[in-house]
């Protein structure tokens, strides 16, 4: 299986503060990566899918980069709506993976 | 604008089996995959399969060694995900979520997700 190793897995950062989220693959997955935002108690919502595509109706502070093994989710200036955790995906092969996940708090 | 809506919450016994449901609707059944995943409590999202609801084809994670069904019923407009043998390491939230490109061209990523559903496993 690939693995997706996220980096950090947790961090602390003020309103208004850029943000970026990395995440590792084991192995080259072409640009074949989503990232979802998930709160607590609820059920994880579609950011970025094919690595840098924005998912109709995200904020356009929401961006992604990256191909191959290495990748990222920048978000140009945090809302208070944004502290949530972030979670990458693989939809390069079978089995699809996530990664570890990234909790971002209020400093 | 589709929803998706599932079963409620679950306790079984370790070596029943479950199965929970997610109902579609606001969008045209037939058209998307639906996949599964599960978060246990402290992990990571794990994906389990997807079914074609066009056809019934169907893609599982051999990582479940055979022990999950998904199914779909399209008059119901309702897939169904079915884990046998179950142990307490079972016990997650389980997801069901639409394909994020339609069933012609399927990107295996997933938007709109269900509300999510607890099953536990304990004695």
């Amino acid at each position: 299986d690939i693995q997706l190793t996220q980096s950090p897995s947790f961090l602390s950062a003020s309103v208004g503060d850029r943000v970026i989220i990395t995440c590792r693959a084991s192995e080259a997955i072409n640009s074949n990566l989503a990232w979802y935002q998930k709160e607590p108690g609820k059920a994880p919502k579609l950011l970025i899918y094919t690595a840098s595509t924005l998912q109709s109706g995200v904020p356009s502070r929401f961006s992604g980069s990256g191909s191959g093994t290495e990748f990222s989710l920048t978000i140009g200036s945090l809302h208070p709506e944004d502290f949530a955790t972030y979670y990458c995906q693989q939809f390069n092969v079978y089995p699809l993976t996530f990664g570890g996940g990234t909790k971002v708090e209020i400093k | 604008q589709v929803q998706l809506v599932q079963s409620g919450a679950e306790v079984k016994k370790p070596g029943a089996s479950v199965k929970v449901s997610c109902k579609a609707s606001g969008d045209t059944f037939t058209r998307y995959r639906i996949h599964w995943m599960r978060q246990a409590p402290g992990q990571r999202l794990e994906w389990m399969g997807w079914v074609n609801p066009a056809n019934g084809y169907t893609q599982y994670s051999q990582n479940f060694q055979g022990r999950v069904t998904i199914t779909r019923d399209i008059s119901a407009t309702t897939a169904y995900m079915d884990l046998s043998s179950l142990g307490p390491e079972d016990t997650s939230i389980y997801y069901c979520a639409r394909d994020c490109g339609a069933a012609g061209a399927p990107k295996n990523c997933f938007e709109p997700w269900g509300q999510g559903t607890l099953v536990t496993v304990s004695s």
